[in-house]
């Protein structure tokens, strides 16, 4: 059972739009930073969204952060077939003293 | 060029002891904290430990809490991860993490290294 909570799965056709949720609580969510991940099959994690709202130099701005009291979104236009991949929120738990990641979000593009 | 590259994974009998390392490089290593995360097979991403760029402070969770130490050689800028009494729900991929600036902003990964825990 995750800290961080994320929707399973999901998926969107080419083209379309995807918003992944990630609920947390005040202890991690609410007072820190969040920051997004994209894993594709067998490779590291890679950073997309980080301090909430910020894309690292080279992330397209097709990806997109927000935050909102205790939950944070990812968010997704003209999705493309290579944006299938597992994405992970995560932030640190003040209550915990570590960091925290969500369960991981499947998105297919079908 | 950032680049974080472990070593010392392996098949390791339950109970044993392993002990990653992390070659840190291209970058001031003494200007971030860094992070040990790992991914059981099949499984999400699970934050193990961190360690402050200051050095000073350390961080475990609680499913390692007593058992692993987090250290780092500044004048090798290397990470290690010293893995005591492992356990079969340990195994998974290590990766060591760089943090950007706070909250697990991690902006580099590396490869990781796979550990095994089997009798």
């Amino acid at each position: 059972q995750s800290v961080l909570t994320q929707p399973p799965s999901m998926s969107a056709a080419p083209g379309q739009k995807v918003t992944i949720s990630c609920s947390g609580s005040s202890s991690n969510i609410g007072n820190n930073y969040v920051s997004w991940y994209q894993q594709l099959p067998g490779t590291a994690p890679k950073l997309l969204i980080y301090d909430n709202d910020k894309r690292p130099s080279g992330i397209p701005d097709r990806f997109s952060g927000s935050k909102s009291d205790t939950s944070a979104t990812l968010g997704i236009t003209g999705l493309q077939t290579g944006d299938e991949a597992d994405y992970y929120c995560g932030t640190w738990d003040s209550s915990l003293s570590g960091g925290v990641f969500g369960g991981g979000t499947k998105l297919t593009v079908l | 060029e950032v680049q974080l590259v472990e070593s010392g994974g392996g098949l390791v009998k339950p109970g044993e002891s392993l002990r990653l390392s992390c070659a840190a490089s291209g970058f001031t290593f003494t200007s971030h904290s860094m992070n040990w995360v790992r991914q059981a097979p099949g499984k999400g991403l699970e934050w193990v430990s961190s360690i402050h760029m200051s050095g000073y402070n350390r961080f475990y969770a609680d499913s390692v809490k007593g058992r692993f130490a987090i250290s780092r050689d500044t004048a090798k800028d290397s990470l290690y991860l010293q893995m005591n009494n492992l356990r079969a729900e340990d195994t998974a991929v290590y990766y060591c993490a760089r943090e950007l600036s706070s909250s697990l902003n991690v902006d580099y990964w590396g490869h990781g290294t796979l550990v095994t825990v089997s009798s």
